[in-house]
């Protein structure tokens, strides 16, 4: 069974003080890990993809990077405009289908 | 690019009445879409998953007959909640994929309140 697992479940950073999250996963075969980013009452915002160990992908102020094992989301001088929850998800084999397989998130709090 | 529209994104229903919730794309042929529940700070929980002409694929535990999908289009996707009760009020939000790539696009969300 596909497994996601994001930590830490909430973090509290000062504006400007960088610092990562992690996501930890288990499948067969991955065709692709996602990270969004997710409002108070609104629905999952895509950020990046990553298909194979190595990748890494930029945007803004957040980097997002690959090993067998793991995904880790750095945000680099986070603003508190960053505050929101970023969840993982990861896309598995044939036997999965298109069906994604998100972790629990982490709630980010960046204070002014 | 990829934006998915959901409709309506607040509704209050009474008991034993139904609802539906259009999920659209608005700037690429999805061919598959997903839908979701999401009860408060827990994260996405997948209902189904539809093929555009296609009869849907529902997760387990997910009654077919009281969350009716329908995929008539490349760019419209409808749930429509049966006979609705207060435990089936939720936030529901759809997903959408382009065909040939793996990324989901994800509507606003729905707020449903069943009284």
């Amino acid at each position: 069974e596909d497994q996601v697992t994001q930590s830490p479940e909430a973090l509290r950073l000062q504006e400007g003080e960088s610092s990562s999250l992690n996501c930890s996963y288990t499948v067969s075969g991955l065709r692709g890990l996602f990270w969004y980013r997710q409002d108070p009452g609104k629905g999952p915002e895509f950020l990046f993809t990553l298909y194979s160990a190595g990748e890494e992908k930029e945007k803004e102020r957040l980097k997002a990077t690959l090993t067998k094992k793991e995904s880790f989301l750095h945000i680099t001088a986070p603003k508190p405009e960053d505050s929101a929850t970023y969840l993982c998800a990861v896309q598995a084999g044939e036997t999965s289908g298109s069906r994604l397989t998100f972790g629990e998130g982490t709630q980010l709090t960046v204070n002014p | 690019g990829a934006v998915v529209s959901q409709h309506p994104s607040r509704v209050i229903c009474k008991s034993g009445t139904s609802v539906k919730i259009e999920c659209r794309s608005l700037d690429f042929q999805a061919t598959t879409m997903f839908w979701y529940r999401q009860f408060p700070k827990q994260s996405l929980m997948l209902m189904a998953t539809s093929n555009e002409g296609s009869k849907a694929t529902y997760e387990q535990g997910v009654e077919k007959d009281k969350f009716l999908i329908n995929h008539a289009s490349l760019t419209l996707s409808t749930l429509t909640v049966t006979s609705a009760h207060p435990e089936d009020s939720s936030f529901y939000i759809c997903s959408a994929r382009q065909g040939g790539l793996y990324e989901q696009y994800f509507g606003p969300g729905t707020r449903l309140t069943v009284t």
